[in-house]
């Protein structure tokens, strides 16, 4: 079974310039997360879908942060325009019903 | 609010020897799960083993294996007979059981090292 994909790895833009990250969950997965880890940190929820619809995007700065889930499968984040603090990794997750996640190996963006 | 809470920023085991990564939570809940990620330099999280509230029997993965205290809110992870490869950073994370919230509250990690 495929994993959770993420696309790209590594990113490196400069502030203010917009930026977009892509994942596929496991095939089959309703619910899909993406989480922001800054460095030193734990991961923290920025958006949670079950199948399309975006279920808890509290901790989403919507000024700036977008996403989307096309057809409850890929799923897109955007930020525009990035800001320095940005930088950090951005992990896609996702998970059948609630028994536990499984991780993409992130998105590694560094904003200069 | 429910906290997560690693104290311990760095660890180093000897190779083949067994080591014990701290973690505490806070919550007014009783019936929640436990995690432990481990995170290597792919960035990948892994999970690890993972810990039901109700379940009194501390969980264990072949190396792996946990000490769950409820009162104490205290859920330590022993790592036995540890290997080169199991060095990488480790995450203790929380969950409320009650449908409708998987968000998971992650603590700030732990880097294990292994010596040769």
């Amino acid at each position: 079974e495929a994993g959770v994909v993420q696309s790209p790895r590594y990113k490196i833009i400069e502030k203010k310039q917009p930026v977009a990250f892509w994942c596929n969950p496991i095939s089959g997965h309703n619910t899909l997360y993406w989480y922001r880890q800054n460095l030193g940190q734990g991961p923290e929820l920025l958006i949670r879908y079950e199948n399309e619809e975006a279920v808890d995007d509290s901790q989403l700065p919507k000024d700036r942060f977008s996403a989307e889930r096309l057809k409850g499968v890929d799923s897109t984040l955007k930020i525009q325009p990035a800001e320095l603090g940005d930088s950090a990794v951005y992990l896609c997750a996702s998970s059948l019903l609630s028994y536990g996640y499984t991780f993409g190996s992130g998105t590694r963006l560094t904003v200069v | 609010a429910q906290t997560v809470t690693q104290s311990q920023p760095e660890m180093s085991v000897q190779e083949a020897e067994t080591v014990t990564l701290s973690c505490t939570y806070d919550t007014s809940e009783s019936d929640y799960y436990l995690f432990w990620y481990k995170q290597p330099p792919s960035r990948q999280m892994i999970l690890v083993i993972r810990q039901e509230a109700y379940k009194q029997q501390n969980a264990t993965e072949n190396r792996f294996s946990v000490n769950f205290q409820k009162a104490a809110k205290s859920f330590s992870l022993k790592i036995s007979d540890s290997q080169l490869g199991d060095a990488a950073m480790y995450f203790c994370a929380y969950r409320p059981s009650f449908s409708g919230t998987y968000k998971y509250i992650f603590g700030t990690g732990t880097r294990l090292k292994v010596l040769a």
